[in-house]
């Protein structure tokens, strides 16, 4: 299936910090979607993105669908303690014929009161 | 509106064991997934099915069998288990398209010793 890079795997933070991560991939994407995993809970949806450029905010977190297609980026302002988690971004796999998602290796988010 | 949910919680398995997780949603979603998510590897396709009646294969199918017979169930089934099915396991169901964010349940941790 198609592959999704992730990076930084992992950030240590101080609460108030902003962060910023990244996904990309070696072709293109239509539609790039960015969950949160919380310890013992199953991935929730934080944003979806469906256009190349397209900015989309839910609270703090914004996303954006790379230009070229082949990227995406998440931001969270101004850190919290309840950020802590495991980010990950998805997007649908044209090898797979139920065109259904693969995932990155996700970002595991620390964050110092 | 329970969403997804999946039972068990927790197993613990003797390599050679066979045993069925159970996934339910009850949103009248026709498309429903298992992955698996293993430790730095986000999570990975091993079945799905696109509606009742039909399955296919995923990234990593073997070791699992699948079925569908109704739009609520999709069980996921190991019939011999192996150390490397050490895992979290995932259901997942969309609306009507593969491509469609995923809804999660809270996931099954099984350990085969």
């Amino acid at each position: 299936g198609q592959q999704l890079n992730q990076s930084p795997q992992s950030m240590f933070i101080q609460e108030g910090e902003d962060v910023s991560m990244n996904c990309t991939s070696s072709s293109i994407f239509n539609t790039w979607l960015w969950y949160k995993q919380e310890p013992g809970e199953g991935p929730v949806l934080l944003i979806a993105l469906y256009k190349a450029g397209e900015l989309t905010s839910n609270g703090r977190l914004t996303a954006q669908f790379g230009i070229t297609r082949k990227d995406s980026f998440l931001n969270i302002s101004a850190s919290i303690p309840s950020d802590v988690g495991i980010y990950f971004c998805a997007g649908p796999d044209r090898e797979n014929a139920g065109n259904m998602l693969t995932f990155g290796g996700g970002t595991r988010l620390m964050v110092k009161p | 509106n329970a969403g997804v949910t999946q039972t068990p919680k927790f197993q613990v398995l003797k390599t050679g064991q066979s045993m069925t997780l159970q996934c339910a949603q009850d949103m009248n979603h026709e498309y429903m997934s298992w992955y698996r998510q293993d430790p730095g590897m986000g999570l990975r396709l091993i079945h799905y099915s696109v509606g009742a009646g039909i399955t296919d294969q995923g990234e990593v199918p073997n070791g699992y069998n699948v079925s569908r017979s109704t739009t609520e169930d999709f069980p996921l089934r190991l019939l011999s288990a192996a150390p490397s099915q050490t895992s979290v396991y995932f259901c997942a169901s969309s609306l009507n398209r593969g491509d469609q964010p995923q809804h999660f349940g809270d996931g099954t941790r099984l350990s085969i010793l």
